[in-house]
């Protein structure tokens, strides 16, 4: 079975601020783990993935995470916010049956 | 390429009714997975259709149901509404090969609301 917990529900940063959004994941197999993005009143769009390659992983928009097994953990990073990164943020795993477990979401707010 | 596009965007329906929703994968894409979003229960999978046939299930009770055409759009349809079906519905489509890395591909969804 797979879980994914993401720590924070609402995450505020000035902008030009470091943005680390935390997930922890749990699976009964060697873990596939995504990042996705929600504006308001849209889909979700993936911003990077892990797939047992590169345990740093780069996206697209500035975002990069890092897979770190002995933590369980893979938290989303950006150096620097930009007021067009405020959005719902959703970290999931994928599992044998290759249907994605979300966690709860984080919700971005960047401040002027 | 066109991406993934759910119709109707925006439905609203009485409890008791039955709605179908559509949702047309991008081109080549073989494997539809269905995923409903509430504020409460976040993000759940409801089923995934491959080739026709349903590959894999949620946990959602019998009243939900979906099928896929030889085209491999599929519809959604929820029968005897009720008020906590309300949610945004959200389709994904993927190339459906056995990779659990394989990248989903969202539509917009669409917005149910029930009364």
């Amino acid at each position: 079975a797979q879980s994914v917990t993401q720590l924070g529900s609402h995450v505020s940063v000035s902008e030009g601020a470091l943005v680390l959004l935390r997930c922890n994941y749990s699976s009964s197999v060697p873990p596939y783990l995504f990042w996705y993005v929600q504006y308001p009143n849209q889909g979700l769009q993936l911003l990077l993935k892990y797939t047992s390659a590169a345990t740093l992983v780069k996206g697209i928009n500035g975002f990069e995470a890092e897979f770190k097994k002995s933590e369980t953990s893979f938290h989303l990073t950006k150096p620097s916010a930009h007021m067009s990164d405020a959005a719902e943020y959703f970290c999931a795993v994928s599992g044998s049956a290759r249907q994605l477990t979300f966690g709860s979401g984080t919700q971005l707010t960047v401040l002027p | 390429k066109a991406g993934v596009t759910q119709t109707p965007r925006y439905l609203i329906k009485t409890r008791g009714q039955q709605v179908t929703l559509s949702c047309s994968p991008i081109s080549g894409h073989r494997s539809v997975s269905w995923y409903q979003q509430t504020p409460g229960q976040g993000l759940q999978f409801l089923f995934e259709y491959f080739s026709e046939t349903q590959r894999n299930k949620g946990n959602f009770p019998g009243r939900f149901s979906g099928r896929q055409f030889s085209n491999s759009r599929s519809e959604m349809n929820v029968s005897t509404l009720e008020l906590g079906d309300s949610a945004l519905y959200l389709c994904a489509s993927s190339l459906g090969d056995r990779d659990r890395g394989t990248e989903a591909f969202f539509g917009q969804g669409t917005r149910l609301t029930v009364v």
